[in-house]
């Protein structure tokens, strides 16, 4: 089984372009999430979405969209790159928004901003 | 504000035991995780905790203290294959997790 996917693997970006990284799951997971990761921190989220057509704002959103049309998919949008959004991004599902889940992740988006 | 503090680095023996603490401020607490991440991959889960005590798995073991905000994972019987990071992440009362920085553990031989 696939379980996460993501796409690309890795990206270098001029600043101000936009980028949309993609994310599918084809475990029929209702909780799904997209995390940045950067050297000397622990994984910071960025938005969230507990169900398919609705998301929520997470620590770090600044910059960032999501959209949540169906179960499988969640894109995430960097509208106008800037450096600071150099980073590694982690996408991950779990079977529910709340209890006690274990969250699968994607093998992880490399950006570079430059 | 919310925190959750782990050791940056150690360092250990191939065949010996490490135990890697763990410990939490968050707003409300509704579980525990650990994750192992090798370098260059996505984080894997590897235990959760809820109550009180300790959760057994095979070589690992995850211990709670709620009214401590204390966690340790311990790792027994090492094997070069366990060098990876090992996050703590605790889920508050928003059920978003909180994550550690993460512990880089270097197994030598």
């Amino acid at each position: 089984t696939a379980g996460i996917t993501q796409a690309p693997t890795s990206q270098i970006l001029a600043a101000g372009r936009s980028m949309t990284l993609r994310c599918t799951q084809d475990m029929r997971h209702n909780a799904m999430y997209w995390y940045r990761q950067d050297l000397g921190l622990g994984l910071r989220l960025i938005h969230y979405s507990n169900t398919a057509g609705t998301t929520g704002k997470g620590e770090v959103p600044d910059g960032y969209s999501v959209s949540r049309a169906n179960t499988d998919d969640f894109p995430l949008t960097l509208a106008s790159a800037v450096p600071s959004q150099t980073s590694v991004y982690f996408c991950a599902s779990s079977d529910s928004g709340d209890g006690g889940t274990e969250a699968f992740f994607g093998q992880g988006t490399r950006l570079t901003v430059v | 504000g919310q925190n959750i503090d782990q050791p940056t680095e150690m360092t250990a023996t191939e065949g010996a035991i490490v135990q890697i603490n763990c410990t939490y401020q968050t707003s409300g607490f509704n579980g525990l995780f650990w994750y192992q991440q090798h370098a260059g991959e996505a984080p894997t889960f590897l235990s959760y905790n809820v109550l009180d005590g300790l959760e057994e798995k095979g070589r690992f073991s995850s211990f709670l203290s709620r009214s401590k905000g204390y966690s340790y994972l311990l790792l027994k019987e090492l094997q070069m294959k366990d060098s990876a990071s090992y996050h703590c992440a605790v889920r508050d009362s928003n059920y978003q997790l909180i994550w550690g920085a993460g512990t880089k553990l270097i197994i030598k031989p």
